[in-house]
């Protein structure tokens, strides 16, 4: 089945040391996104890629960024984690179109713990 | 205001009932609501999307939107147990037709 998936599903770093999530999908959808989500709020978009575009959200801690070597793959790096920056990350995908939004479709997420 | 509101709950329903699950939005030019259910330490799964006034209905759900009055709710009908969850409304971001905003979710407890 054509499907988002998210490595690992649980990952523990220390506070300062940089820490690597990634996401792979099989469906072929051009725009991937990554949000953070924490407990009892909403998902909150950090950044996404329209096809190789990289698009930042203005308030995106410059702590977080991202690549997308190919279609297929897109990673969140955290370069110095602190404890404000434990949460679920979900990876979702889209297919961008004419018309209106297409749905996204989540991976399982990755729960990251600071120690 | 915020932009996509949601009641946090908990809504409670018996197995069997009806349970109605709301949402208002703030953007009159939305065009996308989206109806996501979340198990608790899971990620968001799509349950329903519509983009046109009225009723759309997939198995036990039915997505009801009415963009004069800028709400979008969701139903389902003979509520299981395995229904508990927390559901997201999501709603198009306006000038994108890929991003969205999520609500906070309400949190649906079905009482066997």
């Amino acid at each position: 089945d054509a499907m988002v998936i998210q490595n690992p599903r649980y990952q523990v770093t220390q506070f300062g040391k940089p820490v690597t999530l990634s996401c792979s999908q099989t469906l072929n959808h051009n725009v991937m996104y990554w949000y953070q989500q924490k407990s009892s709020q909403a998902p909150k978009l950090l950044f996404h890629y329209y096809d190789k575009d990289f698009n930042n959200e203005a308030d995106t801690p410059d702590n977080f960024q991202s690549r997308r070597p190919n279609t297929s793959f897109c990673f969140l790096d955290i370069r110095s984690p602190g404890l404000g920056d434990a949460a679920m990350y979900l990876c979702a995908t889209s297919r961008m179109g004419q018309g209106p939004n297409q749905p996204q479709h989540f991976g399982d997420g990755t729960r990251l713990s600071i120690l | 205001q915020k932009e996509v509101e949601q009641n946090s709950g908990p809504l409670s329903v018996p197995e069997g009932a009806i349970a109605s699950l709301n949402c208002t939005y703030s953007d009159r030019g939305s065009q996308s609501f989206f109806w996501y259910r979340q198990y608790s330490g899971k990620s968001p799964e799509l349950i329903m999307f519509i983009y046109s006034n009225g009723d759309k209905e997939d198995g036990r759900f039915t997505a009801q939107l009415n963009k004069a009055s800028q709400y979008v709710s969701l139903l389902i009908r003979d509520s299981q147990p395995s229904d508990s969850a927390t559901y997201l409304c999501a709603v198009n971001i306006r000038g994108s037709n890929y991003k969205l905003t999520f609500g906070k979710g309400t949190l649906l407890t079905v009482n066997p």
